[in-house]
């Protein structure tokens, strides 16, 4: 099974504030990286879908950036607010044995206080 | 509107007994998947189908069982061997199942044990 690690496991930040979270991956037989939004008794919706080293994609405030010859994808979302309370998902897309499937990381739970 | 729609939204079962959660998508997508959440855990792949009357095991198939007969439904039975059933149960879809393509989820399915 595929180490897909995301961190911090929670954030809480106050309204307004700028914030950031990390998803790790394997470097070797990357294909694709997925940022999924998930709010409370709604199902996941996907933010980004990256596919190249260097990709840099950009929904409103929220940004994201791939690094696949280290690992590692960044989520930033600018000037939180409380409708941007979620849980964050990343999704790591490999070849060889796992072709085929997306293996997500357990999520940041962020929490934007009025 | 196109969509995933997951019955039931909750679902009890007694020892010993199977149960089978519904998957049903309009959006003419080819691959289907069944995830399990549990607290504190991402998103893991029970079972994924990417053409009707095939499938594949994904990371956590023991004491689980599908069918893909018809390419807009996917059910999901837990069987009696499926000794720990209490979770969260998610089911997505892609196009054509490629590394580009997001998910579109259901609503999910929260199954206890009685």
């Amino acid at each position: 099974i595929l180490n897909v690690e995301q961190s911090p496991q929670s954030l809480h930040v106050q309204e307004g504030d700028s914030t950031n979270f990390t998803c790790s991956f394997p470097s070797s037989n990357f294909y694709a990286l997925h940022w999924y939004r998930w709010e409370t008794a709604k199902s996941p919706e996907a933010l980004f879908v990256m596919t190249l080293n260097g990709d840099e994609k950009k929904k409103g405030r929220i940004s994201a950036t791939l690094n696949t010859k280290e690992g590692y994808s960044y989520l930033y979302i600018k000037g939180s607010q409380p409708e941007d309370s979620a849980t964050y998902l990343c999704a790591f897309y490999g070849g060889g044995t796992s072709y085929g499937k997306l293996t997500f990381g357990q999520g940041t739970i962020l929490t934007v206080h009025p | 509107d196109g969509g995933i729609t997951q019955s039931p939204k909750y679902l009890f079962r007694k020892e010993g007994q199977n149960v089978t959660l519904s998957c049903e998508q309009n959006l003419n997508h080819d691959a289907m998947y069944w995830y399990r959440q549990d607290p504190g855990q991402g998103l893991r792949l029970i079972y994924y189908s990417q053409i009707v009357n095939d499938f594949q095991k994904g990371d956590i198939a023991e004491g689980y069982s599908v069918s893909r007969e018809k390419k807009e439904s996917f059910p999901l039975t837990v069987t009696s061997a499926q000794k720990n059933p209490t979770a969260f149960y998610l089911c997505a879809s892609t196009l054509l199942g490629e590394r580009s393509e997001k998910l579109f989820f259901g609503s999910g399915t929260q199954l206890s044990v009685l």
